[in-house]
């Protein structure tokens, strides 16, 4: 069946380091995957996406690299901040959102 | 305005009652989702709304019912809920065609 899953439920980084957060995913056939930031008492908020025809995509301070041969996906932060302490999920859209588990990110200063 | 808002913050309800959550937005999308977050989960999607027709309902138990009154407006009503009902409910919007969604902050239910 279906999935979007993430590899772990927890990081600690200190502060100015970089932050990598993963995420497999079971349907070859997704072809859009999102990833968001959501903080306590907010909702999910968008960060960055990729579509299956790329293999990396860059924004303001992270990027998202998807490896389809293993269909894995991660989100790496650069500079971590504290401000960037929230949960991510990554989510697969192929029609509906699926969200995987969630890693919890904290940032130590 | 680009935003999702959502009322009331926080309900708590007791199984008997029927409340009603809403959500706005004047983004002009015309395709709006309800899901249901428990603690520690990610968000579960419960219903999705494409030009203000119902499209996808993830058999969701009939004492919540969804309405989208126009373009702009979601309710969710609710009616005879469960304790397990208790979670934070979230809104979002996006152009039909376009895969980013913008959720609302959520609604806070509590079912006594």
């Amino acid at each position: 069946g279906e999935s979007v899953g993430l590899h772990l439920p927890t990081l600690s980084v200190q502060e100015g380091d970089n932050s990598i957060i993963n995420c497999a995913y079971s349907n070859s056939a997704s072809d859009y995957f999102i990833w968001y930031k959501q903080e306590s008492g907010k909702g999910p908020q968008f960060i960055i996406d990729i579509r299956s025809n790329m293999d990396k995509r860059q924004g303001q301070r992270v990027t998202v690299l998807l490896n389809k041969t293993v269909k894995h996906l991660s989100l790496q932060i650069a500079a971590t901040q504290p401000g960037d302490s929230a949960v991510y999920f990554c989510a697969e859209n192929g029609g509906k959102l699926i969200f995987g588990q969630g890693t919890e990110l904290s940032v130590k200063p | 305005d680009t935003e999702v808002t959502q009322t009331p913050k926080h309900l708590v309800m007791g199984m008997t009652n029927k409340k009603s959550l809403k959500c706005e937005q004047h983004m002009g999308h015309r395709a709006m989702y309800w899901y249901k977050q428990k603690a520690k989960k990610p968000p579960e999607l419960m219903f999705v709304y494409s030009y203000e027709k119902l499209s996808i309902n993830e058999s969701v138990p009939s004492r919540f019912s969804p309405e989208c009154p126009n373009s702009s407006l979601l309710n969710l009503h609710l009616h005879a809920l469960q304790p397990e009902d208790s979670a934070l409910y979230l809104c979002a919007s996006s152009h039909p065609l376009d895969n980013e969604q913008f959720f609302g902050p959520g609604t806070r239910l509590t079912v006594l």
